[in-house]
């Protein structure tokens, strides 16, 4: 993509294990955020990073952002059945937001 | 749960029907817009709205054309459907700059 990409495309993992996936950009965001999309539905919001901050938690998610690096990652902790489904990452500024293709994570129980 | 809802969540027709995809929320937001995505795939912006008449093409070509004529309401029209508008339509809203809510989308197939 031209706006930068997720990996890894897939990931399975067993439950109670921890999941991190990474996204990347090419351009200067103001924020990045984190969507989760179960199979055919959706995009529900997890959580958003602001270009000055640097890490952020959320119940059992954590971001980090750096953007040195112009790359971000959220890690799953104690992953459960229930989050299997597709993590997008969605790098913006202000009013407009681009996609990747996002990575599949399944775990099983 | 968001407050943002799209019909039909299904929709099978043939080549070259006019069809609407129909987008409503209830939150009174400002900016709605619409993606599409094959399976798997990105999501590609292809039209967006910063309120009541404005309507801005996004970052993907698309045949399709939208109207915003009350807040609420953000529908999609394709003149005629071809088999290369088969694919998932997402709608959503936003008020803040930042997150956005999203419709459980309307998967498309053109025979």
């Amino acid at each position: 993509s031209q706006q930068g990409e997720e990996d890894p495309q897939a990931l399975s993992i067993q439950e109670g294990e921890n999941a991190t996936m990474n996204c990347s950009y090419k351009t200067s965001i103001n924020n990045l955020q984190w969507y989760r999309q179960n199979s055919g539905r959706g995009l529900v919001h997890l959580i958003l990073i602001r270009s000055n901050e640097r890490e952020k938690h959320s119940g059992r998610l954590r971001v980090t952002l750096d953007t040195s690096k112009k790359s971000s990652s959220l890690l799953i902790t104690a992953s459960r059945a229930a989050d299997t489904a597709s993590y997008f990452c969605a790098r913006g500024n202000f009013n407009k937001f681009y996609f990747g293709s996002g990575t599949k994570l399944n775990v099983k129980p | 749960e968001a407050d943002i809802y799209q019909t039909p969540r299904y929709l099978v027709i043939g080549t070259g029907k006019k069809i609407t995809l129909e987008c409503s929320q209830t939150m009174g937001h400002d900016k709605m817009y619409w993606y599409q995505q094959d399976p798997g795939m990105e999501l590609h912006l292809i039209h967006y709205s910063y309120g009541v008449n404005s309507t801005e093409k996004g970052d993907l070509s698309s045949e399709s054309t939208v109207s915003r004529i009350r807040t609420e309401h953000f529908p999609l029209t394709l003149e005629s459907a071809r088999p290369s508008h088969t694919s998932q339509y997402l709608c959503a809203s936003s008020e803040k700059p930042y997150e956005q809510f999203f419709g459980p989308g309307t998967r498309l197939t053109v025979l």
